[in-house]
């Protein structure tokens, strides 16, 4: 089966500190890749996609490396706000009775991240 | 526009129950999901549906049923409720080919005892 593996956390960083989040995927077919954050007993949220040549947003900025099949989320100048569990989704191909061209998403455990006054 | 609904919040229920999860949106998607959350572990894809009539087993379907028969609403069905159902259970839904951004319901809370 195939795994999206995260650090296991958890992160327990003062206010303003810099946070680095790293993720691997097994599944070479892979095409899509996201960050999502979910707050303590809430759903998840889209927080960023990882593209190939990276992104930034704000104070929030993604890599990937299809080679080594390795995500990162980099948060600088953490926030007490920004306390949550951060979860690694890979979008891999899904096959079944729906058909080629459906996907599922595929998620990591999460890490835990506490930004401490 | 409410996004992803889903009903109840909580349930509690005996072994051997049954019940039906509700999950609506109102955004037109065609792909729904339904997920379980155990503590400490990532979700679970049990269920998903491409489109009105089509729906596929994803990694734990064993003890669950779907149905959907408008685009709106995908409910997820417990036959039998085992204690290893207790688990936080979340709707979501997407726009094309699961490429883009999953929607998710607040979740429901089931235990099973």
């Amino acid at each position: 089966r195939k795994e999206v593996e995260q650090d296991p956390g958890p992160f327990n960083v003062p206010e303003g500190a810099t946070v680095a989040f790293n993720c691997t995927y097994s599944n070479s077919a892979s095409q899509s890749f996201f960050w999502y954050r979910q707050d303590c007993r809430k759903e998840p949220k889209l927080l960023m996609s990882v593209y190939s040549s990276g992104n930034e947003d704000g104070r929030f900025t993604a890599q990937l490396n299809r080679a080594s099949q390795y995500i990162s989320l980099l948060i600088r100048d953490s926030k007490l706000s920004d306390s949550a569990t951060y979860l690694c989704v890979v979008n891999e191909p899904s096959g079944g009775v729906s058909g080629a061209g459906s996907y599922q998403l595929t998620f990591g455990k999460g890490t835990k991240l506490s930004v401490i006054p | 526009n409410a996004g992803v609904t889903q009903t109840p919040k909580f349930r509690i229920l005996k072994i051997g129950q049954s019940m039906t999860l509700q999950c609506t949106q109102d955004m037109n998607h065609n792909y729904m999901y339904w997920y379980r959350q155990d503590p400490g572990m990532g979700l679970k894809l049990i269920y998903y549906s491409v489109g009105a009539g089509i729906t596929d087993k994803g990694e734990v379907p064993n003890g669950y049923n779907v149905s959907r028969s408008t685009t709106e609403d995908f409910p997820l069905r417990l036959e039998l409720a085992a204690p290893s159902q207790t688990s936080v259970y979340f709707c979501a839904s997407s726009s094309t080919r699961g490429r883009n951004e999953q929607f998710f319901g607040p979740g429901t809370r089931l235990t099973v005892l």
